[in-house]
């Protein structure tokens, strides 16, 4: 079984560009979520997606971040204008269902990315 | 709000032998799932184990083990006969089954050396 793919896997861009992040799913997996890593710290959840509709985005930073999984299947992640403090992993993981503590989340390798 | 707490940036262990990473978490929830992720240097999370807090049993997973103490609050994971396979970051995760999300809340981490 193939696991969860993200690209790139890595990305360098100057403060105010705009960069995106892909990421597809394990076959069959409902529910995508997109974490956010900043070096030092555990992930944090940005925006959850069961099928293409959006479950959870409360920490994600609407006036600079966007989320879109229009066929329910792979997912982009925007950010525009990217600031220095956006410098983190971003990860993706998938899971079969939702609500079902015992439905593992798979993770992605993450796209690392650097705001100069 | 839920919380975790990881005290110990740093531990070592030489191989072969056994060491604990302490884990603490804040709830007022009497349900909720616990979990630990390896995190190596590929930066794809992996999970360890998984522990259901209305189970009293410790969850095991063949070299790695958890003592789940619920009235402390408290959720460390034990690695025994440590290899050099080990290394990398370990996560605490907590989920609730409540929020209406499937986030999982990470700790800072522990990264783990092994030595041979």
């Amino acid at each position: 079984e193939a696991g969860v793919a993200q690209s790139p896997r890595y990305k360098i861009i100057e403060k105010r560009q705009s960069v995106a992040f892909w990421c597809n799913p394990i076959s069959g997996h409902a529910t995508l979520y997109w974490y956010q890593q900043i070096l030092g710290q555990g992930p944090k959840l940005l925006i959850q997606f069961q099928n293409n509709g959006v479950v959870d985005d409360s920490q994600l930073p609407k006036d600079r971040f966007s989320a879109e999984r229009l066929k329910g299947v792979d997912s982009t992640l925007k950010i525009q204008p990217a600031k220095l403090e956006d410098s983190a992993v971003y990860l993706c993981a998938s899971s079969l269902v939702r609500l079902a503590g015992r439905y593992e989340q798979y993770f992605g390798p993450g796209t690392r990315l650097t705001v100069t | 709000a839920q919380t975790v707490t990881q005290s110990q940036p740093e531990m070592s262990v030489q191989e072969a032998e056994t060491v604990t990473l302490s884990c603490t978490y804040d709830t007022s929830e009497s349900d909720y799932y616990l979990f630990w992720y390896k995190q190596p240097p590929s930066r794809q999370m992996i999970l360890v184990i998984r522990q259901e807090a209305y189970k009293q049993q410790n969850a095991t997973e063949n070299r790695f083990s958890v003592n789940f103490q619920k009235a402390a609050k408290s959720f460390s994971l034990k690695i025994s006969d440590s290899q050099l396979g080990d290394a990398a970051m370990y996560f605490c995760a907590y989920r609730s089954p409540n929020a209406g999300t499937d986030k999982l809340i990470f700790g800072t981490g522990t990264r783990l050396q092994v030595f041979p």
